[in-house]
């Protein structure tokens, strides 16, 4: 079935630092992509998408591009804040579906 | 416009009690979702709603969880009687409709089962 596996956390960074988070997935026909976010006490948020191959997702400095040869969808930000501390989920919905298959989530801590 | 909502933010119950959680979706969203978070684990599908009607359940775990959307408004997920490993966050979502719609998630409830 399809799935979605993530780099396990949590990851901690330093201001300015840069992110990268690891996805990949697993999934017949042609999935659309997603990273969202769950900041401390709030629900999950979308942070962004793309729907086919080689489309590049991008919001409040996070960029992940669909690479369908390597399965991937890695999510990077040229340099985090601390306010970037959150869980990010990355996603995967096949065409036409209204399932989200989700990976495990990676936490992130950014230090002042 | 006011999210989606969900009532409690938290409960903490006893093994072999119930409780039922509450989702208000967006104002004309159609499609509702439940998943849940176990243990830090990746959030799981549990099933899905279009108005009143249950479009796929295939992911609810067992005949403990029963989830209702009276009147195609809010939804309820009642768990009787509640067991150690249902402890997790349960989150709902609703959508406009299918597919490419977005889904709108709630803060979830986190169930503790003592």
């Amino acid at each position: 079935g399809d799935s979605v596996t993530q780099m396990e956390g949590p990851v901690t960074l330093s201001e300015e630092a840069f992110l990268t988070i690891n996805c990949t997935y697993t999934a017949t026909g042609y999935p659309s992509l997603f990273w969202y976010v769950q900041y401390p006490g709030e629900g999950l948020q979308l942070l962004l998408k793309a729907t086919k191959a080689d489309d590049k997702g991008s919001n409040k400095g996070f960029e992940a591009t669909y690479r369908k040869e390597t399965t991937s969808f890695h999510l990077e930000k040229g340099s985090v804040q601390v306010s970037d501390s959150a869980v990010y989920f990355c996603a995967l919905m096949n065409t036409g579906g209204f399932k989200t298959i989700f990976g495990a989530g990676t936490r992130l801590f950014v230090k002042a | 416009e006011a999210g989606v909502t969900q009532f409690p933010s938290h409960s903490v119950i006893e093994k072999g009690q119930t409780v039922t959680l509450r989702c208000d979706p967006i104002s004309g969203h159609d499609n509702l979702y439940w998943y849940r978070r176990v243990m830090g684990k990746e959030i799981k599908f549990l099933l899905h709603f279009v108005k009143e009607s249950k479009q796929d359940e295939s992911g609810m775990p067992n005949n403990r969880f029963l989830a209702e959307r009276t009147g195609g408004t809010y939804s309820t997920l009642k768990v009787q009687p509640a067991e150690l490993e249902d402890s997790g966050v349960y989150f709902c979502a609703s959508s406009v409709g299918q597919g490419s719609y977005e889904q709108y998630f709630g803060p979830g409830t986190r169930l503790t089962v003592t």
